[in-house]
């Protein structure tokens, strides 16, 4: 098992540019997430959904809009970067409300 | 807030000691969780104690619960470098879909 990817690693946007950063899990996990962590903030829930088709609003869903058409897949959209954005993004999946699984992460700079 | 508030923030031992962090949160709970962080990485999960238990084991973790302090501590015994991470306990909500993170404990092990 690949477990939690997350596509791409890197990437830098200008203000003002959308982009979709890519999770995907091969667990058949039910539970996925996303987080942001900033410098001495630790994480915080974005948007997150308990199932294909069903998905609802975090700690800091602005700026943000998610998708679960699959139970492999949860993509995170950003509509229109901006520099408040820069940040490092964790996906997470769980196969119930117990042990979450992380993906490596993509750092986000948006300029 | 709904967070597992982490404490010390920052903790420097030498290798071979025992570190000793915790965690105090405000609402009840059905489990506590204790992750790790690598500089750079994604979370990794560690242990896990319900509410209906007080102490628990994993290699050298030990973890304890009082839920009517409504604290938990996290010992690492016999400390290795590569213990250097950050270490988190979040809470999850009560529906168990939302997990909301502090900003973790920072733990340095000196060789």
């Amino acid at each position: 098992n690949a477990g939690v990817t997350q596509t791409p690693k890197f990437q830098v946007l200008k203000t003002g540019q959308s982009m979709t950063l890519q999770c995907a899990q091969d667990m058949n996990h039910e539970y996925m997430s996303w987080y942001r962590q900033d410098p001495g903030m630790g994480l915080r829930l974005i948007h997150y959904s308990v199932g294909a088709g069903i998905t609802d609003q975090g700690e800091v869903p602005n700026g943000y809009n998610v998708s679960r058409s699959t139970t492999e897949d949860f993509p995170l959209r950003l509509l229109s970067a901006a520099p408040s954005q820069t940040s490092v993004y964790f996906c997470a999946s769980s196969p119930d409300d117990n042990e979450q699984f992380f993906g490596p992460g993509t750092r986000l700079t948006v300029l | 807030s709904q967070q597992g508030e982490e404490d010390p923030q920052a903790l420097s031992i030498q290798e071979g000691e025992n570190a000793t962090m915790n965690c105090s949160y405000k609402t009840s709970i059905n489990n506590l969780q204790w992750y790790r962080q690598n500089s750079g990485r994604g979370l990794v999960h560690l242990i896990l104690i319900r509410s209906n238990e007080r102490e628990k084991h994993s290699g050298r973790l030990r973890v304890t619960l009082d839920t009517s302090k409504k604290s938990s501590s996290l010992l690492i015994t016999a400390s290795r470098a590569a213990d250097t991470a950050s270490y988190f306990c979040p809470r999850s909500s009560n529906t168990g879909n939302q997990f909301y993170f502090g900003t973790g404990t920072s733990l340095t092990v000196i060789p």
